[in-house]
């Protein structure tokens, strides 16, 4: 099956910061979507973006499809972006089966 | 919140035990996705079902099994329980399986059930 990679693992950071998150996948998709779980332990969806970019408000994503990687960007960090960030995708004939990466553990100081 | 609900929000119970958990997709949405989440094997994709069929499968084990109603509520059972189905239990909904241009389309989750296994 398809394989996902996220880097980093952890990320600490102090409020006002940038970061970049990056999703590496092994084979070609017809979903990605990247989430951010909280501390509750709810998962949020950021973005569905199989490819290109999308922004909203201080997040933005690009998905490179043909070189299979996607990338999340947040800027000016703030502590409630806290959590656990993941990527997911589908591919093939999966029928929409999310693959999920490991997660990368942004923690935001203030 | 998504619109997806799930029911209840924890579970205490023992091992050997059986269980249901119960899931209600967004408004207009036909297909019903369960994934698990454990400490140690992360998320993992369980089992899928569209307008009332099963459509795909993961590493579900045997002595799960779920079933998606004619109302498009779906139920997860799981029985004889083991300590290691610990987890927290998640439910995503989307509108088909299948989008166009051979996309799928986006999946929105509930807020899970969290099963202890004692």
């Amino acid at each position: 099956g398809i394989q996902v990679e996220q880097s980093p693992p952890d990320l600490i950071l102090q409020e006002g910061a940038n970061s970049t998150l990056r999703c590496n996948f092994s084979d070609s998709v017809n979903n990605l979507q990247w989430f951010h779980q909280n501390p509750w332990g709810q998962l949020i969806n950021l973005f569905y973006i199989p490819s290109g970019t999308k922004q909203n408000g201080r997040l933005s994503a690009t998905t490179v499809a043909t070189e299979r990687y996607s990338l999340l960007y947040i800027s000016s960090s703030q502590t409630t972006d806290s959590g656990v960030y993941f990527c997911a995708v589908a591919g093939g004939t999966s029928y929409g089966k999310l693959t999920f990466g490991q997660g990368t553990i942004l923690t935001v100081h203030p | 919140d998504s619109g997806v609900t799930q029911t209840p929000k924890h579970l205490i119970t023992a091992t050997g035990q059986r269980v249901t958990l119960r899931c209600s997709p967004r408004s207009g949405d036909l297909s019903v996705y369960w994934y698990q989440q454990s400490l140690d094997q992360g998320l993992q994709f369980l089992i899928q079902y569209y307008n009332g069929e099963e459509r795909a499968k993961g590493n579900i084990l045997e002595r799960f099994s779920a079933q998606q109603f004619p109302d498009l509520h779906s139920e997860l059972n799981l029985s004889s329980l083991e300590l290691g189905d610990s987890a927290l239990y998640f439910c995503a909904s989307s509108v088909r399986s299948e989008g166009t241009s051979g996309r799928t389309d986006t999946q929105y989750f509930g807020p899970g059930t969290r099963l202890t296994v004692l």
